[in-house]
């Protein structure tokens, strides 16, 4: 059975730092894996997709990274600020998605 | 462009209640997909339905029906609300085009008393 894990539960950083949030699952038979973000009292908004053939995708000050082998997947944060401040959650596909308990990250101004 | 639109926001019932979750989606997605979210637990999938006219059961289907009315509207019932059932439940859409990629709404808040 497929897990996914997101370790820390909650990250604090100053602003201005480059950060790493990490994801792993135990299953490398997947199609994709999504990155989430997710505030407080709201719905998940898609950051990045990266399919199975993919090692990598980048947006803007976000890029994420997969491991397929290895069975995990980053998400790096350049110049972190404020308003990055959210829960990120990451979702594998094998066939339906199985969702991480996400990290809940603090940029301290 | 809405997206993927919920309703209700918030709704407290009593124990044996039944009610009805309404979710749309104006994509033209394929899939879609009810989640339930709880502390320490994640998402994890209720219903989900690959195509207008199917629906298979997810992770955690007991004490949810769902009914695929069309291609836009995917609804979930609780037939006889329990207090396990107080979650934020979220509904979701996806299209083989765009690699499967989920699209939300903005969650239903639901306490059983």
């Amino acid at each position: 059975k497929q897990e996914v894990t997101q370790i820390p539960a909650a990250l604090s950083v100053p602003e201005g730092e480059n950060l790493v949030l990490n994801c792993s699952f135990t299953d490398s038979a997947i199609y994709n894996l999504q990155w989430f973000r997710q505030d407080p009292g709201k719905g998940l908004t898609s950051l990045l997709l990266i399919q199975s053939s993919q090692r990598e995708q980048t947006s803007g000050r976000l890029n994420a990274s997969l491991d397929k082998s290895s069975g995990r997947s980053t998400l790096y944060i350049a110049a972190s600020q404020p308003g990055d401040s959210a829960t990120y959650l990451c979702a594998v596909r094998p066939y339906k998605y199985i969702f991480g308990t996400g990290t809940r990250l603090k940029v301290l101004a | 462009n809405a997206g993927v639109t919920q309703t209700p926001k918030f709704q407290v019932l009593k124990t044996g209640q039944s009610m009805t979750l309404q979710c749309a989606q104006d994509m033209n997605h394929n899939s879609m997909y009810w989640y339930r979210q709880d502390p320490g637990m994640g998402l994890r999938l209720i219903y989900y339905s690959a195509s207008e006219g199917t629906t298979d059961k997810g992770e955690v289907p007991n004490g949810y029906n769902v009914s695929r009315l069309n291609k836009r509207e995917f609804s979930l019932r609780l037939e006889s609300a329990a207090p396990s059932q107080t979650s934020v439940y979220f509904c979701a859409s996806s299209e083989l085009a765009s690699r499967e990629k989920l699209f939300f709404g903005s969650g239903t808040q639901l306490s059983v008393l």
